[in-house]
Formats: C-alpha cells, structure tokens, sequence
C-alpha cells in the first residue's frame, strides 16, 4: 500500500542553521506531495506542496523538490529560527480509484530550534 | 474569520459515554474529512464526506458515527467511549478530492477517556 517515512526526530538545530528533514514515500500512480507543520497547541497547517515530478513548492523560507527517481519530497530551510519549532508532517494523496483525496501521512518530525 | 473550527476544544468523559464533536467549515469547500492523532502524533484519516456524501470509512469502529446535515458541517459521534478513543481529532476541508486538493484542519479537539 501506499505509505510516507520521514526522519526520526526530534531534531535539534541552532538559530540559522541549516534544516533537512527527509521525506521518501511509496505510491502507485503520481500522487501529490505536501508537507505541514503543526505548532504547539495548534492544527495543522498547509506548507507547501508539488502535484508532480520535479516540481518545487516553497512557503515561507521552506523549499521541497518531488523527486519521483529517488521517491523523495525532503523538506529544506537555509536558516532556521526558534519560531520554527513545531512537529512537520510530510504527507502523500495519490487519489487511487475514485479520487478520495485521502491524505496518508508520515509520522512527524518534531524540530526544536534553540537560540 | 475562522476557516475551519471544532467544538469543544477540550472533551473529558467517562468511560461508557456518548459524545460528540461538531466541525464547520466557511471556506464553501464540498469535502470535509476526520483525522485522529494519536498519543504518538500519527495521524491517520477516518472519514471524508463529499457533497454530504460519505467517500471515505477506514477501519474505523462503529461506534463512530459521522453526519454531515449540509456541505459546511461534519460531526462526529463517539458511542460508547473507550479508553482507547483518548486521541486529538482533527477536522480538514477541501475543495474538490483529488490529489492537487489542498486540505485545510481545525484546531482539533483533544478527547480524554477516563
């Protein structure tokens, strides 16, 4: 079946480090890719997303490629900062029969971000 | 202006209990979903009604009853409460189901079987 790994975390940076967080996935057909953060408290919320091979989605600092050759959607920021700590969700719908839009989703990866 | 909201926020409850948790969407989007995150944060997809339509009913106990009374609404009724039930549910909108649809969530409401 269709599935989304992500990096075990938690994953701790300094301020204006440099963030990967690798995402790889197994689908049938093309599905689409997004990633979501979800802060302290709070819902999720849409960062970004790619609908097809070689696309790039980009939101706020945050970048990802779909690389449909190595199966991969890493999530990447140039410099972090505190206000990044959250957990971030990379997750795959690949429609299948009937188009359900159903989200599969990876476990989470929590990143905490210190001064 | 809230897109997608859920009440309660919070729902403690005995064992045994029926309940139940209301989610409204102002995004005039036609599908609406029900997620649960457990104690871990996986979160896996319960429920998705289209146009009042239910398309999507995984694994999912019948206890829990969806309802969706018009395009904006999707409750969720828990009966019979468990301890295992203890979870975040999150409700999620979008317009249109296929996979380019983008999902927006609620705040969730954290539900705690005692």
């Amino acid at each position: 079946g269709n599935s989304v790994t992500q990096m075990e975390g938690p994953v701790t940076l300094s301020e204006e480090a440099f963030l990967t967080i690798n995402c790889t996935y197994t689908a049938t057909g093309y599905p689409s890719l997004f990633w979501y953060v979800q802060y302290p408290g709070e819902g999720l919320q849409l960062l970004l997303k790619a609908t097809k091979a070689d696309d790039k989605g980009s939101n706020k600092g945050f970048e990802a490629t779909y690389r449909k050759e190595t199966t991969s959607f890493h999530l990447e920021k140039g410099s972090v900062q505190v206000s990044d700590s959250a957990v971030y969700f990379c997750a795959l719908s690949d429609g299948g029969s009937g188009n359900t839009g159903k989200l599969i989703f990876g476990q989470g990866t929590t990143l905490q971000v210190k001064p | 202006d809230t897109a997608v909201s859920q009440t309660p926020k919070y729902l403690v409850t005995q064992m045994g209990n029926d309940k139940s948790i209301k989610c409204e969407q102002n995004l005039g989007h036609d599908t609406m979903y029900w997620y649960k995150q457990d104690s871990k944060k996986f979160l896996k997809i319960m429920f998705s009604y289209n146009n009042k339509e239910l398309i999507i009913n995984e694994t999912v106990p019948n206890r829990f009853s969806p309802k969706s009374p018009d395009k904006a609404h999707l409750n969720l009724h828990i009966n019979s409460l468990e301890l295992g039930d203890s979870a975040v549910y999150f409700c999620a909108s979008s317009q249109g189901r296929q996979p380019f649809s983008s999902q927006y969530f609620g705040p969730g409401t954290r539900l705690t079987v005692l």
